[in-house]
């Protein structure tokens, strides 16, 4: 059974801190990694990827991989009202055209 | 613009009725997916469609029937066999085989059994 754990929150950040969400999964061959947003009543957003160990940065995101330890965390700096949102960490493995979905955090930026 | 439509965005359904959910994309991709989210819950696949004319269960097929017969269209039908489908369905698509994960979403269609 593939699982994809996410701490449900919300986690509450003042504006312009760091706000830090984070991923474990279970599956050891996982190979792809995603986070996608999804606004309340709204649908899902990819926001970012990541294939590689390590970090990857996109503007005030940035996405830390690490396959050993089967974790994957996704970093938002600078954090914005707008970025209050639930956050959906999913993973599939190499070519497989089904993800995996976390049950997501839900993020809320105080201003 | 490219994207996708569904349709329609709030449907209401007696126990026992069949009712089906449109999806179509103009973004020419060729796999294509429906989500279920019910409420405090991630995503969990239905059916995906790789090709016309082809297309697999996913974790909760049961209840559900699909069919790809356009590259644009993929069509959900939720049957009376659905235990509780009440929920908010999501189609998606994907562009190319390396990188399936990356999912364009509709807005979602959210189904009330009365």
């Amino acid at each position: 059974q593939k699982e994809v754990e996410q701490n449900s929150g919300p986690l509450s950040v003042p504006e312009g801190a760091i706000a830090s969400l984070n991923c474990t999964y279970s599956d050891r061959v996982s190979q792809s990694f995603f986070w996608y947003r999804q606004y309340s009543g709204k649908s899902p957003e990819l926001i970012m990827s990541i294939y590689s160990n390590g970090d990857k940065e996109d503007g005030r995101f940035t996405a830390q991989l690490n396959k050993a330890s089967q974790y994957v965390s996704l970093l938002i700096r600078d954090s914005q009202p707008s970025d209050s949102a639930t956050y959906l960490c999913a993973v599939n493995r190499a070519g497989s055209y089904q993800l995996t979905f976390g049950k997501g955090t839900k993020l809320s930026v105080i201003p | 613009d490219g994207g996708i439509t569904q349709s329609p965005k709030y449907l209401f359904r007696k126990e026992g009725q069949n009712v089906t959910l449109s999806c179509e994309q103009n973004l020419n991709h060729d796999a294509m997916y429906w989500y279920r989210q019910d409420p405090g819950q991630g995503l969990r696949l239905i059916y995906y469609s790789q090709i016309v004319n082809d297309f697999q269960k996913g974790d909760i097929a049961e209840g559900y029937s699909v069919s790809r017969e356009k590259k644009e269209s993929f069509p959900l039908t939720v049957t009376s066999a659905q235990k509780n489908p009440t929920a908010f369905y999501l189609c998606a698509s994907s562009s190319d085989t390396a990188n399936t994960g990356e999912l364009f979403f509709g807005e979602g269609s959210r189904l009330t059994v009365l």
